[in-house]
Protein backbone atom coordinates (compact mmCIF):
# COMPACT_ATOMS: atom_id res chain seq x y z
CA UNK A 1 0.00 0.00 0.00
CA UNK A 2 1.24 3.36 -0.78
CA UNK A 3 1.72 5.73 2.28
CA UNK A 4 3.83 6.43 4.96
CA UNK A 5 4.34 3.61 7.58
CA UNK A 6 6.57 3.25 10.90
CA UNK A 7 7.57 -0.12 12.77
CA UNK A 8 7.11 -1.09 15.45
CA UNK A 9 4.21 0.63 16.54
CA UNK A 10 5.26 -0.28 19.95
CA UNK A 11 8.64 -0.75 21.82
CA UNK A 12 9.48 -0.63 25.15
CA UNK A 13 13.45 -1.37 26.26
CA UNK A 14 15.62 -0.25 28.45
CA UNK A 15 18.05 2.99 29.85
CA UNK A 16 21.52 2.33 27.87
CA UNK A 17 19.96 -0.08 24.83
CA UNK A 18 19.84 1.14 20.90
CA UNK A 19 16.84 1.72 19.55
CA UNK A 20 15.97 1.58 15.84
CA UNK A 21 12.83 3.67 14.73
CA UNK A 22 11.98 2.60 11.01
CA UNK A 23 10.20 5.09 8.45
CA UNK A 24 9.19 4.00 5.04
CA UNK A 25 7.28 6.15 2.44
CA UNK A 26 6.34 4.72 -1.38
CA UNK A 27 5.62 8.76 -2.46
CA UNK A 28 9.68 9.27 -3.65
CA UNK A 29 9.28 12.09 -1.13
CA UNK A 30 12.56 14.61 -1.47
CA UNK A 31 11.94 15.47 2.60
CA UNK A 32 11.64 13.17 5.74
CA UNK A 33 11.34 14.53 8.73
CA UNK A 34 11.65 12.24 12.60
CA UNK A 35 9.74 14.30 15.61
CA UNK A 36 8.86 13.83 19.02
CA UNK A 37 5.64 13.99 20.59
CA UNK A 38 5.42 15.08 24.30
CA UNK A 39 2.36 16.45 26.22
CA UNK A 40 2.71 20.25 26.64
CA UNK A 41 5.23 20.62 23.89
CA UNK A 42 3.38 19.43 20.63
CA UNK A 43 6.07 18.45 17.76
CA UNK A 44 9.53 19.09 18.01
CA UNK A 45 11.92 18.35 15.07
CA UNK A 46 14.43 15.34 15.73
CA UNK A 47 16.28 15.38 12.52
CA UNK A 48 14.95 15.78 8.84
CA UNK A 49 16.26 14.88 5.54
CA UNK A 50 16.15 16.92 2.59
CA UNK A 51 17.05 13.82 0.26
CA UNK A 52 19.25 10.37 0.01
CA UNK A 53 22.51 10.49 1.91
CA UNK A 54 21.47 14.54 3.31
CA UNK A 55 20.47 14.95 6.55
CA UNK A 56 20.17 17.55 9.58
CA UNK A 57 19.71 18.52 12.92
CA UNK A 58 16.23 20.08 13.69
CA UNK A 59 15.23 21.45 17.29
CA UNK A 60 16.27 18.48 19.66
CA UNK A 61 18.85 16.10 18.31
CA UNK A 62 21.01 15.18 20.89
CA UNK A 63 20.98 11.09 21.86
CA UNK A 64 19.67 10.65 18.28
CA UNK A 65 21.24 9.43 15.27
CA UNK A 66 19.59 9.41 11.62
CA UNK A 67 20.70 7.69 7.90
CA UNK A 68 18.72 8.33 4.46
CA UNK A 69 20.74 5.50 2.36
CA UNK A 70 18.05 5.21 0.33
CA UNK A 71 15.30 7.99 -0.30
CA UNK A 72 12.40 6.08 0.63
CA UNK A 73 13.60 5.07 4.30
CA UNK A 74 14.80 7.57 6.82
CA UNK A 75 15.39 4.89 10.17
CA UNK A 76 16.02 7.15 13.47
CA UNK A 77 18.24 5.80 16.08
CA UNK A 78 18.88 6.14 19.96
CA UNK A 79 21.85 4.57 20.30
CA UNK A 80 22.31 4.56 23.96
CA UNK A 81 18.41 4.81 25.29
CA UNK A 82 17.44 7.00 28.30
CA UNK A 83 14.57 7.87 30.41
CA UNK A 84 13.54 11.02 28.73
CA UNK A 85 13.40 9.73 25.23
CA UNK A 86 9.82 8.31 26.03
CA UNK A 87 7.93 9.57 23.98
CA UNK A 88 6.08 9.06 20.80
CA UNK A 89 7.93 9.64 17.77
CA UNK A 90 6.57 10.37 14.28
CA UNK A 91 7.96 10.20 11.01
CA UNK A 92 6.52 12.72 8.17
CA UNK A 93 7.53 13.11 4.29
CA UNK A 94 7.35 16.12 1.59
CA UNK A 95 7.17 17.00 -2.23
CA UNK A 96 9.80 19.71 -1.11
CA UNK A 97 10.54 21.74 1.88
CA UNK A 98 9.13 25.11 2.72
CA UNK A 99 5.65 25.12 1.58
CA UNK A 100 4.72 21.68 1.60
CA UNK A 101 2.36 19.70 3.55
CA UNK A 102 3.92 16.89 4.89
CA UNK A 103 2.37 13.55 5.62
CA UNK A 104 2.71 11.92 8.55
CA UNK A 105 3.19 7.74 9.95
CA UNK A 106 1.07 6.42 12.26
CA UNK A 107 3.66 6.93 15.13
CA UNK A 108 6.15 4.56 17.09
CA UNK A 109 5.15 4.84 21.09
CA UNK A 110 8.46 3.91 22.84
CA UNK A 111 8.89 3.56 26.68
CA UNK A 112 12.20 3.42 27.96
CA UNK A 113 12.05 2.14 31.28
CA UNK B 1 12.52 33.73 18.82
CA UNK B 2 10.29 32.03 16.66
CA UNK B 3 7.14 30.72 18.11
CA UNK B 4 4.08 28.97 17.78
CA UNK B 5 1.32 29.93 20.52
CA UNK B 6 -2.17 28.05 20.71
CA UNK B 7 -3.33 29.49 24.47
CA UNK B 8 -5.98 27.08 24.83
CA UNK B 9 -4.77 23.85 25.92
CA UNK B 10 -8.47 22.04 26.21
CA UNK B 11 -11.39 23.39 24.54
CA UNK B 12 -15.35 22.00 25.54
CA UNK B 13 -18.05 22.46 23.00
CA UNK B 14 -21.77 21.53 22.74
CA UNK B 15 -22.10 19.74 19.68
CA UNK B 16 -23.53 21.72 16.84
CA UNK B 17 -22.35 24.85 18.53
CA UNK B 18 -19.68 26.77 16.73
CA UNK B 19 -15.76 26.43 17.23
CA UNK B 20 -12.73 28.71 17.04
CA UNK B 21 -9.08 27.37 17.85
CA UNK B 22 -6.34 29.48 18.40
CA UNK B 23 -3.23 30.28 16.70
CA UNK B 24 -0.55 32.88 17.20
CA UNK B 25 2.78 32.66 16.07
CA UNK B 26 5.57 34.92 16.22
CA UNK B 27 8.21 35.12 12.94
CA UNK B 28 9.49 37.93 10.66
CA UNK B 29 7.86 37.30 8.20
CA UNK B 30 4.38 35.64 6.83
CA UNK B 31 5.64 31.98 7.04
CA UNK B 32 3.18 29.13 5.52
CA UNK B 33 0.50 27.94 8.37
CA UNK B 34 -0.90 24.63 8.67
CA UNK B 35 -3.37 23.24 10.99
CA UNK B 36 -3.10 19.68 12.07
CA UNK B 37 -5.84 17.16 13.25
CA UNK B 38 -5.03 14.01 15.56
CA UNK B 39 -7.15 11.66 16.71
CA UNK B 40 -6.13 9.35 19.17
CA UNK B 41 -3.09 6.79 18.77
CA UNK B 42 -2.99 8.46 14.83
CA UNK B 43 -0.70 11.03 13.36
CA UNK B 44 -1.37 14.01 11.81
CA UNK B 45 -3.92 14.73 9.26
CA UNK B 46 -3.68 18.23 7.08
CA UNK B 47 -6.96 20.21 7.48
CA UNK B 48 -6.04 23.04 5.68
CA UNK B 49 -2.92 25.69 4.33
CA UNK B 50 -2.29 29.20 4.05
CA UNK B 51 0.53 30.15 1.40
CA UNK B 52 -0.55 33.40 -0.04
CA UNK B 53 -3.85 35.16 -1.30
CA UNK B 54 -7.30 34.96 0.00
CA UNK B 55 -6.74 35.08 4.00
CA UNK B 56 -9.81 32.91 4.26
CA UNK B 57 -8.98 29.25 3.92
CA UNK B 58 -11.29 26.27 3.58
CA UNK B 59 -10.52 23.02 4.53
CA UNK B 60 -11.52 19.44 4.84
CA UNK B 61 -14.50 18.44 7.17
CA UNK B 62 -15.79 21.55 6.84
CA UNK B 63 -13.04 23.79 8.92
CA UNK B 64 -12.17 27.05 7.86
CA UNK B 65 -9.49 29.32 9.27
CA UNK B 66 -8.89 33.20 8.75
CA UNK B 67 -4.56 34.25 8.32
CA UNK B 68 -4.61 38.15 9.88
CA UNK B 69 -1.16 39.21 9.91
CA UNK B 70 -1.95 42.35 11.75
CA UNK B 71 -2.50 40.06 14.63
CA UNK B 72 -0.16 37.34 13.67
CA UNK B 73 -3.06 34.88 13.93
CA UNK B 74 -4.58 31.79 11.83
CA UNK B 75 -7.59 30.90 13.70
CA UNK B 76 -9.25 27.58 13.01
CA UNK B 77 -12.99 27.93 12.90
CA UNK B 78 -16.00 25.37 12.44
CA UNK B 79 -19.80 26.69 12.33
CA UNK B 80 -21.39 23.41 13.37
CA UNK B 81 -19.14 20.56 15.57
CA UNK B 82 -20.05 17.12 15.25
CA UNK B 83 -19.06 14.60 17.81
CA UNK B 84 -16.90 12.78 15.29
CA UNK B 85 -14.46 16.39 15.79
CA UNK B 86 -13.48 15.73 18.95
CA UNK B 87 -9.42 15.47 18.47
CA UNK B 88 -6.34 17.34 19.04
CA UNK B 89 -5.11 20.17 16.93
CA UNK B 90 -1.99 21.49 15.96
CA UNK B 91 -1.90 24.97 14.61
CA UNK B 92 2.14 24.96 12.82
CA UNK B 93 4.04 27.06 10.87
CA UNK B 94 6.81 26.95 7.71
CA UNK B 95 9.45 29.01 7.54
CA UNK B 96 12.55 27.00 6.68
CA UNK B 97 11.51 24.26 9.26
CA UNK B 98 7.65 23.44 10.41
CA UNK B 99 7.11 24.55 13.97
CA UNK B 100 4.27 23.01 15.76
CA UNK B 101 2.02 24.63 18.67
CA UNK B 102 1.72 22.56 21.72
CA UNK B 103 -2.06 21.61 20.76
CA UNK B 104 -5.75 22.19 21.45
CA UNK B 105 -7.69 18.93 22.92
CA UNK B 106 -10.76 19.39 21.82
CA UNK B 107 -13.83 17.58 23.70
CA UNK B 108 -17.18 17.52 22.16
CA UNK B 109 -20.30 17.08 24.31
CA UNK B 110 -23.59 15.51 23.23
Amino acid sequence: DAGITQSPRYKITETGRQVTLMCHQTWSHSYMFWYRQDLGHGLRLIYYSAAADITDKGEVPDGYVVSRSKTENFPLTLESATRSQTSVYFCASSASGSGNEQFFGPGTRLTVL
Amino acid sequence: AQSVTQPDIHITVSEGASLELRCNYSYGATPYLFWYVQSPGQGLQLLLKYFSGDTLVQGIKGFEAEFKRSQSSFNLRKPSVHWSDAAEYFCAVNNNDMRFGAGTRLTVKP
